[in-house]
């Protein structure tokens, strides 16, 4: 069974505080990819990043960060030094070649200025 | 590249009537999927065309149906509307098989 989650459903944090997202995945396929959105209250998804199953490196985008680790089945997701403009809901998904996906349930992130 | 444009963006209607939405791709995107979002159950999968073609299917009673036009413009149907309709409706199209954009969504209020 293909499953996503996230168990986090709310986090606070204060402007210029770092904060991660976590999200853990089941698959038994050894082919997948992994997504990041972030949906603001305007309500349209916004794609962040795309990870594939063979690809463990992790990466670095201005003040976010993703850890993709196979070993734990974790694909966590770091914003370094928080702004207000972060507060979002911030969905994990998995997807297979089929072009189906599975969302988590979402963080909802605050940021306190 | 235009994004994903969705029709209507709100909508209002009374339980048992049908609605039909309405989603038109970034331009050279085959596929078309449809997401219904409720705070209850999160992001839930609909349906999926490639090429007028249904690909895949959620877990949603016949009442949800969808199609897609050789344009690759796609519309979503829910007849007999019922209260638990209410929900935020997400179109994603894809130009490949592993990655989607989404639309800002069709808020749909069922009174």
């Amino acid at each position: 069974a293909q499953k996503v989650t996230q168990a986090q459903t709310e986090i606070s944090v204060v402007e210029k505080e770092d904060v991660t997202l976590d999200c853990v995945y089941e698959t038994r396929d050894t082919t997948y990819y992994l997504f990041w959105y972030k949906q603001p209250p305007s309500g349209e998804l916004v794609f962040l990043i795309r990870r594939n199953s063979f690809d463990e490196q992790n990466e670095i985008s201005g003040r976010y960060s993703w850890n993709f680790q196979k070993s734990t089945s974790s694909f966590n997701f770091t914003i370094t030094a928080s702004q207000v403009v972060d507060s979002a809901v911030y969905f994990c998904a998995l997807s297979f070649t089929g072009n189906q996906f599975y969302f988590g349930t979402g963080t909802s992130l605050t940021v306190i200025p | 590249k235009a994004g994903v444009t969705q029709t209507p963006r709100y909508l209002i209607k009374t339980r048992g009537q049908q609605v039909t939405l309405s989603c038109s791709p970034i331009s050279g995107h085959r596929s078309v999927s449809w997401y219904q979002q409720t705070p209850g159950q999160g992001l839930q999968f609909l349906f999926e065309y490639f090429s007028e073609t249904q690909r895949n299917k959620g877990n949603f009673p016949g009442r949800f149906s969808g199609r897609q036009f050789s344009n690759s413009r796609s519309e979503m149907n829910v007849s007999t509307l019922e209260l638990g309709d209410s929900a935020l409706y997400l179109c994603a199209s894809s130009p490949r098989g592993y990655e989607q954009y989404f639309g800002p969504g069709t808020r749909l209020t069922v009174t």
